[in-house]
């Protein structure tokens, strides 16, 4: 099967607290891409990032931070000293083989003043 | 650069009714996919056009259909509203295949009475 699997449905946090959100994938592709995109309430999902599986490293932008690792099939999603604006449903999103995008259930985070 | 867009932003229709939602692409891409989104079900994938061929579709029945036009530009329609349809229908354009992230419009708001 391939998928991609966001464990935590919502997330509450105070503001300048550092939130992780999780995101586990699954595919048998040696060659696939991952990403996390933003939906404020407007309703558009706000591309965040993107992940080829041939790269390893983590991403660092701002206060946003990624953590992808193959050992563990995972992709999370750090972002330091949350604030307000930040709350949104976050998803991740698998793209598997170049065929089509498997999207998380989303995160949806609440980060209060 | 001009982003994704989608008309009408809002509309309301009766159950049994048919409706039409448009999606102007990116400028230069060609692939145009659609997504629905409840608040149930998540994002679903309904299909994706790229050069005015359908070339993926999701488990949607054949009430829900779509085309591209030549300019890129596409269309999706779903006739004999349900209920049940009532969702948020997000359009995604992208310059694949030589790009693999996609781009979403604001979405339309479809509510079925």
């Amino acid at each position: 099967a391939q998928k991609v699997t966001q464990a935590q449905t919502e997330i509450s946090v105070v503001e300048k607290e550092d939130v992780t959100l999780d995101c586990v994938y699954e595919t048998r592709d040696t060659t696939y891409y991952l990403f996390w995109y933003k939906q404020p309430p407007s309703g558009e999902l706000v591309f965040l990032i993107r992940r080829n599986s041939f790269d390893e490293q983590n991403e660092i932008s701002g206060r946003y931070s990624w953590n992808f690792q193959k050992s563990t099939s995972s992709f999370n999603f750090t972002i330091t000293a949350s604030q307000v604006v930040d709350s949104a449903v976050y998803f991740c999103a698998g793209l598997y083989n170049f065929n089509k995008f498997y999207f998380g259930s989303g995160t949806k985070l609440n980060v209060k003043p | 650069k001009a982003g994704v867009t989608q008309t009408p932003r809002y509309l309301i229709k009766t159950r049994g009714q048919q409706v039409t939602l448009s999606c102007s692409p990116i400028s230069g891409h060609r692939s145009v996919s659609w997504y629905q989104q409840t608040p149930g079900q998540g994002l679903q994938f309904l299909f994706e056009y790229f050069s005015e061929t359908q070339r993926n579709k999701g488990n949607f029945p054949g009430r829900f259909s779509g085309r591209q036009f030549s300019n890129s530009r596409s269309e999706m329609n779903v006739s004999t509203l349900e209920l049940g349809d009532s969702a948020l229908y997000l359009c995604a354009s992208s310059s694949r295949p030589e790009g693999n992230t996609i781009y979403f419009g604001e979405g339309s708001w479809l509510t079925v009475v």
